[in-house]
């Protein structure tokens, strides 16, 4: 299984840039896609899709998120924070099943 | 707009069973490929299962650590999609998630499972 890894936790002052980086332990490319996909979780809600294929904002999501990375290295930027983005941020791949989650970057704001 | 209402969690003794029901509407579920995920006490995602769609003649595909015990299935005429889950343990306590396609844009809001005596 591919294995995702995730610092479990970030703060950030308001307004500022918050990085947000996911480690795979294999390669997630294929045919020219990087097929690593970002949620955002706050609490008492369900996951919702911010980036897909790394670095494809999902609909109706704010420009101030963006992703980017390749093979095994990926990172999904806010910037600049506000408030609002106090949640739960996970990875996950989607190029072998099975489909594996990485284990979550809480990110505070200060 | 796009919905999926899960149902069918609640408080079960280990060994025995649950099923739990998917709902849609908003989309062609009968093109979707459904999936059941679920996240654990401890905030961990896990996917479970996946099922095509006619056109890849309903292929499955489990998570190795609870194939045998847990069978995904899908009514194309009710938009529905179902997780029949047997001799559950106490490690199956979570909220249930379906989700369509990938990456999983749409998400139902979880129906809760609790195993425990």
């Amino acid at each position: 299984d591919i294995v995702l890894t995730q610092s479990p936790a970030l703060a950030v002052s308001l307004g500022q840039r918050a990085t947000i980086s996911c480690k795979t332990n294999q390669n997630v490319d294929y045919y020219g896609n990087s097929y690593m996909h970002w949620y955002q979780q706050k609490p008492g809600q369900q996951p919702k899709l911010l980036i897909y294929l790394a670095s494809n904002l999902a609909s109706g999501i704010p420009a101030r998120f963006s992703g980017r990375g390749s093979g095994t290295d990926f990172t999904l930027t806010i910037d600049p924070v506000e408030a609002d983005d106090t949640a739960t941020y996970y990875c996950q791949q989607s190029r072998n099943l099975p489909f594996t989650f990485g284990s979550g970057t809480k990110l505070e704001i200060k | 707009e796009v919905q999926l209402v899960e149902t069918g969690g609640g408080l079960v003794q280990p060994g025995n069973s649950l099923k739990l029901s998917c709902a849609t509407s908003g989309f062609t579920f009968s093109t979707a490929w459904m999936n059941w995920i679920r996240q654990t006490p401890g905030k961990r995602l896990e996917w479970l299962a996946q099922i095509e769609d006619k056109s890849n003649n309903y292929f499955i595909s489990y998570l190795e650590s609870v194939k045998g015990r847990f069978t995904i299935s899908r009514d194309d005429s009710k938009s529905s999609v179902y997780l029949q889950m047997n001799n559950l343990k106490e490690e199956d306590t979570a909220i249930y998630y379906c989700t369509h396609n990938n990456p999983f844009a749409y998400w139902g809001q979880g129906t809760l499972v609790t195993v425990s005596s």
